[in-house]
């Protein structure tokens, strides 16, 4: 798995969007990136993934640089219920997913 | 989304005794489910890969003979903490992996089991 780096906190006023940023400098061509959150005392949550093209879904945005060593995860309007810890994952299957100190986002009203 | 369950969400046991979590993928089938564990204030860590028919593998670290993980379907693996120990009490979670888009994996988690071993 590449080696990712995230701030270990965040905070975001409800209704206005997050923007969480990961490095993933030594991430290889065939490595995805994907995000998933973990809400105090539940299992993660999926988010999304991506190799090299921005994605969306309903849940978020992801946007990848063009070198790929970077990307950030948009939650477009943040509630108090997207507080979390976010972790951004570079892997090159899902197969072994390797969970940082991720970052600890606070949406405060 | 894919749903993934787990029985029981807490347990609390006696030393020395053993304990069975059981980890279901609802609405999808799944060759290969994963085990991890979480300590207060940590990160999770994977600690087995578990496929469906085969013996499951266990990361550096982690003894086989006393976390026993059984994937007999293709919708249920189970793990049993035998003769659990005080030091054994964590956050157990597992994942079920499913193909997604551009034939790349996503792992779903179920909700965890929290194991209190007294």
């Amino acid at each position: 798995d590449a080696k990712t780096t995230q701030p270990p906190s965040m905070d975001c006023a409800e209704g206005r969007a997050a923007n969480l940023p990961c490095n993933h400098s030594t991430i290889s061509g065939n490595e995805y990136v994907y995000w998933y959150r973990q809400i105090h005392s539940q299992g993660p949550q999926y988010i999304i993934h991506g190799l090299k093209n921005n994605e969306t879904n309903e849940m978020a945005s992801l946007i990848i640089t063009e070198d790929r060593k970077s990307s950030t995860l948009i939650l477009p309007h943040a509630t108090l219920r997207d507080t979390a810890v976010y972790y951004c994952i570079g892997t090159g299957t899902a197969s072994k997913l390797t969970f940082g100190t991720g970052t600890r986002l606070q949406v405060t009203l | 989304g894919a749903v993934v369950s787990q029985h029981p969400s807490w347990v609390i046991c006696k030393s020395g005794t053993s304990v069975k979590i059981e980890c279901r993928s609802l609405d999808f089938q799944a060759t290969t489910m994963f085990w991890y564990r979480q300590f207060p204030k940590q990160s999770l860590m994977l600690m087995a890969t578990s496929n469906e028919g085969s013996k499951a593998t266990y990361e550096q670290g982690v003894e086989k003979d006393k976390f026993l993980i059984n994937h007999a379907s293709l919708t249920l693996s189970t793990l049993t903490v035998t003769s659990a120990h005080p030091e054994d009490s964590s956050f157990y979670i597992c994942s079920a992996r499913i193909m997604g888009r551009h034939s790349t994996d996503t792992q779903y988690f179920g909700p965890g089991t929290r194991l209190t071993v007294l």
